[in-house]
């Protein structure tokens, strides 16, 4: 199956701090991609949208300024957490939309990113 | 997107079929029935989907009901890395949407040895 990729798998920052998460679509082109955010015990939150060549759409309650995402090619979107804060320690994972298979809206995950702020 | 309801949590003896409910009794006619799911620590795996048919594919059996109100995910021999959290998400499919999938809080199942 399709794969993606994340990096890094974990990352531990000091407060006010940013850090870039990538997401890479190894073996297929996604023209859209996904980002997530789990708390601990608590299901998967969808944050924002990622569209090629266009700017991201967040979800209601997403702050655009403090989640930077960045969708440059094909096969690669970044999430940037500025000014990271001990609230945002999360798992964080993407996902990416299988285009060439337009007949259905099935998604592949990557392995997620912990991050924890200090 | 139809909401769904799942079991918190089931258990299931290793080397038998785990039989996953879903009811999702507001589905619309272009929405198909999705199930992933997440092993601990990781990010979902695709699992199947269907529109009305049954369907099977090398993880699991999808059994809709002819009024398409439930589903069920069947494992048929399940074994202990099969202890995940699966998560039935109702999404219009073909062609439609670019949307993010909405997760509930799906069942967790737990394989016995």
């Amino acid at each position: 199956g399709a794969v993606v990729s994340q990096h890094p798998s974990w990352v531990i920052c000091k407060s006010g701090t940013s850090v870039k998460i990538e997401c890479r679509s190894l073996d297929f082109q996604a023209t859209t991609m996904f980002w997530y955010r789990q708390f601990p015990k608590q299901s998967l939150m969808l944050m924002a949208t990622s569209n090629e060549g266009s700017k991201a759409t967040y979800e209601q309650g997403v702050e655009k300024d403090k989640f930077l995402i960045n969708h440059a090619s094909l096969t690669l979107s970044t999430l940037t957490v500025t000014s990271a804060h001990p609230e945002d320690s999360s798992f964080y994972i993407c996902s990416a939309k299988y285009t060439l298979l337009s007949s259905y809206n099935e998604q592949f995950f990557g392995p997620g990113t912990r991050l924890t702020v200090l | 997107d139809a909401k769904t309801t799942q079991p918190t949590s089931m258990d299931c003896a290793e080397g038998r079929a785990a039989n996953l409910p879903c009811n999702h009794s507001t589905i619309s006619g272009n929405e198909y029935v999705y199930w992933y799911r997440q092993i601990h620590s990781q990010g979902p795996q695709y699992i199947i989907h269907g529109l009305k048919n049954n369907e099977t594919n090398e993880m699991a059996s999808l059994i809709i009901t002819e009024d398409r109100k439930s589903s069920t995910l069947i494992l048929p021999h399940a074994t202990l890395r099969d202890t995940a959290v699966y998560y039935c998400i109702v999404r219009a499919g073909s062609g439609g949407g670019a949307d993010g999938l909405t997760f509930g809080k799906g069942t967790h199942l737990i394989i016995q040895p």
